[in-house]
């Protein structure tokens, strides 16, 4: 099915390790997305993907590195995990101007730092 | 001033009941709006756009009011299966060559038997 995958779904990882969330979609969307969501906060930008080959800054980029590798794949990476950084992270994809369609979320990946 | 507004619920429900959830932004070159609903544990899907003469899916009705920046989403019939956190959502020029979508922290519904 057409969509956005992310990958791993669950995540534990120590304080201080690193890791590299994954995100492809194929619907050859221009715009990607990363979200993080946590209680009682609602969906806060990281960082986002306007087109192939730019990236910036969203909300609360701190902690976190970005790489558009291709149109299709966008990653977050985590240089130091910090307890802080415990969240459900969203990707989404959209085209660069989403209207009517919006945008399209992968199902998300559960961290949590221990 | 929070950038998009929710009453964050929750509203209780007896099926069949209508409910209606409003939300207001503070963007006012905003030019399109969304309501998107979640699951529990899930991610955000869309479900509806909003558009300025107000729009219908089904039992499900959303309102714009450009001049008060205040979006309605209405649900009548109410079931269980509608029982989920319900987001407002509002898009407008980032000014970096893109456009971004502000998230409300959205409502949540629950329908009673």
């Amino acid at each position: 099915n057409a969509g956005v995958t992310q990958t791993p779904k669950f995540q534990v990882l120590k304080t201080g390790q690193s890791m590299t969330l994954q995100c492809a979609q194929d619907m050859n969307h221009n715009s990607m997305y990363w979200y993080r969501q946590d209680p009682g906060m609602g969906l806060r930008l990281i960082y986002y993907s306007a087109s192939e080959g730019t990236t910036d800054k969203g909300e609360v980029p701190n902690g976190y590195n970005v790489s558009r590798l291709n149109k299709r794949e966008f990653s977050l990476r985590l240089e130091s995990a910090a307890p802080s950084q415990t969240s459900v992270y969203f990707c989404a994809s959209s085209e660069v101007q989403p209207g009517i369609g919006g945008y399209t979320f992968g199902s998300g990946t559960r961290l949590t730092v221990v | 001033r929070k950038e998009v507004e929710q009453d964050p619920g929750p509203f209780n429900v007896p099926e069949g009941a209508t409910v209606a959830f409003n939300c207001t932004y503070s963007n006012s070159a905003s030019q399109s709006f969304f309501w998107y609903r979640q699951d529990c544990r899930k991610e955000p899907k869309l479900l509806m756009s909003v558009y300025s003469s107000g729009n219908e899916d089904g039992r499900f009705t959303a309102q714009l009011n450009r001049a008060s920046q205040y979006i309605s989403l209405l649900i009548r019939d109410s079931k269980l299966s509608d029982s989920a956190t319900y987001l407002c959502v509002v898009n407008a020029f980032s000014g970096a060559g893109s456009y971004q979508l502000t998230f409300g922290k959205g409502t949540k519904l629950s329908v009673i038997p």
